[in-house]
């Protein structure tokens, strides 16, 4: 039962221009919704979060935007950067229930 | 402050023995959770505990369990191992909000 999904595995951008990686959801319950960044050989680190009474949350060249309606949210990289390469999560939860989309690879080519 | 730490770092059985991935979250997390990557896949939800107590359990067969102890540390027992099981396993925790600190991972191979 996969309640998040990435349907994108893969995703090239040239340095310098914006990368957005999407994610949607099935269960309306899921309050927060986060992405995680993983290198190889390295367990996840987090990047940036949303709560779902918010459409938007911005942490310097990241940004997420949540809609709820569509169940959707996606992740802008402005300007993207070659050490932004690496396999994107994204995840949803409720009540601490945490799940996980497949990932989405980011490479940004110089 | 140390982060959450998992060991051993590889893991090599053969098919039907049992492997045991012990995991230690950061001090103050009460809540643990197990996820299971293989290779070209996303992250599998196996198991969250929490206070000691198993909360949810992805959809993995019985012979996939763990346990947490008191001091919120955790272990995933897999038994009768097959072929598939082989994969990276992620530990993570949290306090009450689930922005989740994980740790570098379990590789296990089950030749």
């Amino acid at each position: 039962d996969q309640q998040v999904k990435q349907n994108s595995p893969s995703l090239s951008v040239q340095e310098g221009r914006i990368s957005i990686l999407n994610c949607d959801y099935t269960n309306s319950m899921f309050d927060y919704f986060l992405w995680y960044k993983k290198y190889p050989a390295e367990g996840p680190t987090f990047l940036i979060s949303i709560s779902s009474i918010k459409d938007k949350n911005e942490d310097g060249r990241f940004t997420v935007f949540l809609n709820k309606s569509a169940k959707h949210l996606s992740l802008h990289i402005v300007p993207s950067q070659p050490g932004d390469s690496a396999v994107y999560f994204c995840a949803a939860s409720v009540n601490n229930d945490m799940r996980f989309g497949a990932g989405t690879r980011l490479t940004v080519k110089p | 402050e140390a982060g959450v730490t998992q060991s051993p770092t590889h893991l090599i059985k053969t098919r039907g023995q049992q492997a045991t991935l012990r995991c230690s979250p950061i001090s103050g997390h009460t809540s643990v959770y197990w996820y299971q990557q293989a290779l070209g896949l996303g992250l599998q939800f196996l198991l969250w505990y929490d206070e000691g107590e198993e909360r949810n359990r992805g959809n993995f067969p019985p012979r996939f369990s763990g346990r947490q102890f008191p001091n919120y540390s955790s272990e995933l027992n897999v038994n009768a191992l097959e072929l598939e099981d082989s994969a990276l396993y992620l530990c993570a925790s949290s306090l009450s909000y689930p922005n989740g600190a994980f740790g570098s991972g379990t590789q296990l191979s089950v030749l």
